[in-house]
């Protein structure tokens, strides 16, 4: 099986502009979670989505929003870019089952200049 | 979810065993242990994931005690190519996976 894809895999905007992030999951998995990691803060929840729906929610402001496709793929959009946002953002899929594993993607890693 | 606690670093010769050791005393009935390794700007990969006593993969072996309230990653015979960072996770609410500062295991020739 093929693992958890993202794309773009760099990518570079500046403060104030919008991005939008993809994910593919394991074929199979209807779970997708997204994750942001900083030096500072380590790795944080952003939000998960099963079956379309937003299913849990990490402390994050509204600026990030996600989605998920009827294929499960997965979307995260983040708006009003800060310097702050600068980070790697990782997806994970799952089967959506209870203590299922989840399998991470290489990342996305995004600079605001 | 279960806070974990594990050593910020930890050093290690080619050839060693590793052991690092995760304390978790607050975890739940139902919760398992998980165990990730980041090689950085890489994502979390999954390497063993157990409930009670040993679990044993091809790559690591994860004791448990009868409490739970800890356990230990073990890495055998390491290599430089275990250089990386370790995570500990507990519990899985739904999807929301609670990452700690992890382990710095750095393999040295």
């Amino acid at each position: 099986k093929a693992g958890v894809t993202q794309t773009p895999r760099y990518l570079i905007k500046t403060r104030g502009q919008q991005v939008t992030l993809s994910c593919s999951p394991i074929s199979g998995h209807r779970s997708v979670s997204w994750y942001q990691q900083t030096p500072g803060q380590g790795l944080q929840f952003l939000f998960e989505y099963f079956s379309e729906t937003q299913r849990n929610k990490g402390n994050f402001p509204g600026r990030f929003s996600g989605r998920q496709f009827s294929n499960s793929r997965s979307e995260m959009n983040v708006s009003t870019l800060e310097l702050g946002d600068s980070a790697l953002y990782l997806c994970a899929s799952s089967s959506g089952q209870q203590k299922e594993t989840q399998y991470f993607g290489p990342g996305t890693r995004l600079l605001v200049l | 979810l279960a806070k974990t606690t594990q050593p910020i670093s930890m050093d290690s010769y080619e050839g060693q065993e590793v052991n690092i050791t995760c304390s978790h005393n607050n975890i739940a009935t139902n919760d398992y242990i998980t165990w990730y390794q980041q090689f950085p700007s890489q994502g979390p990969r999954f390497i063993i994931q157990g409930y009670k006593t040993k679990v044993t993969n091809e790559v690591a072996s994860l004791f448990i005690p009868a409490d739970r309230k800890s356990s230990t990653l073990s890495l055998p015979r390491v290599s430089l190519s275990d250089t990386a960072v370790y995570y500990c996770l507990v519990g899985d609410e739904g999807g929301k996976l609670i990452f700690g500062q992890g382990t710095e295991l750095s393999v040295k020739p």
